[in-house]
């Protein structure tokens, strides 16, 4: 079974300065995705970033960027020169390749910022 | 990227009635669709994954009898919400898996279909 934790149910950020946002993940696979996904008020869920279970660089998308450390299974979202339209809940989900391919969604984390 | 749209995007029903909503691949063939519901302030669950032609494949806990999913085409998957009930009320969101193009395989969400049901 997979499990997908984020420890932090809300988070204050002040605008332009960056924030980290955690997600743990358990599985046995060897083979996985990572994704990040916003979710603003309108309820859409907004694709961020990818990272693959043997990727050996870091993910990046513009402000984006995903702290991969495979041995400690932790797969964390930073957001570079936050701006008030990033207030929105993000998800961190996990895609197993032995599956069926769905995704396992993290409880989220509510991201608030501060002008 | 790819498109996937959902009908209605609200719906407010009598206890009882049945609601329809439909998810639509919009440039793209989708084999696979997946259905989530998503209660306020909680993440999304999982309730079953439609396949092209074949019967859809549910999560434990969810009734297969009261979320009726048809996925008749390449392109259309329906969840049908029989005789709802203010339980039922929720975010229905659903998601098409696009075709592999590479190590990613990123599936496409709706943009949802919140019911409330009176």
């Amino acid at each position: 079974a997979q499990k997908i934790t984020q420890t932090q149910p809300g988070m204050f950020v002040q605008e332009k300065e960056a924030v980290t946002l955690d997600c743990t993940y358990d599985t046995s696979d060897q083979s996985y995705g990572l994704f990040w996904y916003k979710q603003p008020s309108s309820g859409e869920m907004i694709f961020l970033i990818y990272q693959g279970s043997y990727d050996e660089q870091n993910a990046t998308e513009g402000r984006y960027s995903l702290n991969f450390q495979k041995a400690r299974k932790s797969a964390n979202l930073v957001i570079s020169a936050s701006q008030l339209g990033d207030s929105a809940m993000y998800f961190c989900a996990m895609r197993s390749n032995n599956a069926g391919n769905m995704l396992t969604f993290g409880g989220g984390t509510r991201l608030m910022v501060k002008p | 990227g790819a498109v996937v749209s959902q009908h209605p995007s609200w719906v407010i029903c009598k206890s009882g009635t049945s609601v329809k909503i439909e998810c639509r691949s919009l440039d793209f063939q989708a084999t696979t669709m997946f259905w989530y519901r998503q209660f306020p302030k909680q993440s999304l669950m999982l309730m079953a994954t439609s396949n092209e032609g074949s019967k859809a494949t549910y999560e434990q806990g969810v009734e297969k009898d009261k979320f009726l999913i048809n996925h008749a085409s390449l392109t259309l998957s329906t969840l049908t919400v029989t005789s709802a009930h203010p339980e039922d009320s929720s975010f229905y969101i659903c998601s098409a898996r696009a075709p592999r193009t590479g190590p990613q395989e990123t599936q496409y969400f709706g943009p949802g279909t919140r019911l409330l049901v009176l």
